[in-house]
């Protein structure tokens, strides 16, 4: 079976672009997760999407955004990108939201800001 | 908000050396789950502890949940080159939100 899936994986932008990255999360999954893990730090939460909703937002800018398709696949934006956007954008997906549920994390799209 | 510290931030061991990595916090855990993340890959959930006092074994790995429930450490045995890696730590309270420390960065060296 197919885990957490993410494109792309490596991407480069210039400051003030936006940017589009994807997940499809496993099979039967509900809930999916955003990360971004900036180099030697663990990975920060940006936003916990259920059932096409957002439940849950970490302390980002409103620069990023995100939303989840009846497929339960998602999409996260971030606009005018700075340089201190440059890091690895993990998404995570369960089958639920208890904490009962494991979470699965894609390898990551590694986004490059210059 | 929970304050969330790992050490140390770095170790190097040689293979068939044991190692202890830690999980502090400010606050009580609900629950605490520990992560191991290889290069290029994103973490993957090696054990969720719940109670206090908790021990719990996978193989060569030990994981200790504090009687108190703030902090957690997780001991490796005879460690192995496959155990390098990324160690981190993450309370987690469902909603799929996890409040990862900065992690212990692991080498181990044949």
């Amino acid at each position: 079976d197919a885990g957490v899936t993410q494109s792309p994986t490596h991407l480069i932008k210039t400051r003030g672009q936006q940017v589009t990255l994807r997940c499809s999360p496993i099979s039967g999954h509900k809930s999916v997760s955003w990360y971004q893990q900036v180099l030697g730090q663990g990975p920060q939460f940006i936003f916990q999407y259920y059932e096409k909703e957002e439940r849950g937002r970490g302390n980002f800018p409103d620069r990023f955004s995100a939303r989840q398709f009846p497929n339960y696949s998602s999409e996260l934006n971030v606009n005018a990108l700075l340089l201190g956007d440059s890091a690895l954008y993990l998404c995570a997906s369960s089958l639920g939201t208890s904490t009962g549920n494991t979470i699965y994390f894609g390898e990551g799209s590694w986004l490059t800001v210059v | 908000t929970q304050l969330l510290e790992q050490s140390p931030q770095f170790l190097s061991i040689q293979e068939g050396e044991n190692l202890t990595v830690y999980c502090n916090s400010s606050s009580v855990f609900s629950s605490l789950q520990w992560y191991r993340q290889e290069p290029g890959e994103g973490p993957v959930l090696l054990v969720t502890v719940v109670t206090g006092g908790e021990v719990k074994k996978l193989k060569r790995l030990t994981f200790q949940f504090g009687d108190a429930r703030k902090d957690s450490s997780l001991h490796i045995t005879a460690a192995q080159p496959g155990d390098t890696g990324l160690y981190l730590c993450a309370p987690y309270g469902g909603w799929g939100k996890l409040q990862f420390g900065a992690g212990t960065q692991v080498v181990v060296t044949p």
